[in-house]
């Protein structure tokens, strides 16, 4: 099956700190997707970005479908970015099943 | 705004007892999907159902079932507790796309349902 790779696991910024994410995927894929989840656990979709970049405020994600891999930047980062970060893929349409890395959990400091 | 809603946020129980998560979904999706959240493991896909009545198992459906009765609404069942199923399990819906790649084929999550069994 599709395996997702994620990194780095971990990362502490500094507030204004601009970062970038990494999400690795195995197979040739028309799904993915971009998630954030916040310290009490809600999970919020970010982006569905099977190719292409689109910039939604201080986020943007680019996904390069040939070489398998997508990358999400955060500009200017707040303490309200703090949480995880997934990244899932799969195919679109029908079932749509997804296949979740394993995230990166990112802290940011005042 | 989507919103998917989940029966608890946090559900104590005993090994052996007999557990349900509900979930609510309230945008009409025919899809809808339960899994379970275990630090350094990431999601994993338990089962997710594309229609009333229908459902398909995940990657790691041993030890639960489920129920859809009806459209919005979407049941997680541990039939006997045990304590490997501490963790957090949340619900999720879309849209059944046929035909291809749209954009907007995202998943809704719930706020998630803590689950310890002691």
């Amino acid at each position: 099956g599709i395996q997702v790779e994620q990194s780095p696991p971990d990362l502490i910024l500094q507030e204004g700190a601009n970062s970038t994410l990494r999400c690795n995927f195995s197979d040739s894929v028309n799904n993915l997707q971009w998630f954030h989840q916040n310290p009490w656990g809600q999970l919020i979709n970010l982006f569905y970005i099977p190719s292409g970049t689109k910039q939604n405020g201080r986020l943007s994600a680019t996904t390069v479908a040939t070489e398998r891999y997508s990358l999400l930047y955060i500009s200017s980062s707040q303490t309200t970015d703090s949480g995880v970060y997934f990244c899932a893929t799969g195919f679109s349409g029908g079932y749509n099943k997804l296949i979740f890395g394993a995230g990166t959990r990112l802290a940011v400091h005042p | 705004d989507v919103k998917v809603t989940q029966s608890s946020r946090y559900l104590v129980k005993r090994t052996g007892e007999k557990v349900f998560l509900e979930c609510v979904q309230d945008m009409d999706h025919e899809n809808m999907f339960w899994y379970r959240q275990d630090p350094g493991l990431g999601l994993r896909l338990i089962y997710f159902s594309y229609d009333v009545k229908m459902k398909e198992k995940g990657d790691i459906p041993e030890g639960y079932s489920v129920s859809r009765e009806k459209k919005e609404r979407f049941s997680l069942i541990l039939e006997s507790a045990s304590t490997n199923q501490t963790s957090m399990y949340l619900c999720a819906s879309s849209f059944y796309l046929a035909g291809g790649p749209l954009v907007g084929d995202t998943q809704y999550f719930g706020p998630g349902t803590r689950l310890t069994v002691l």
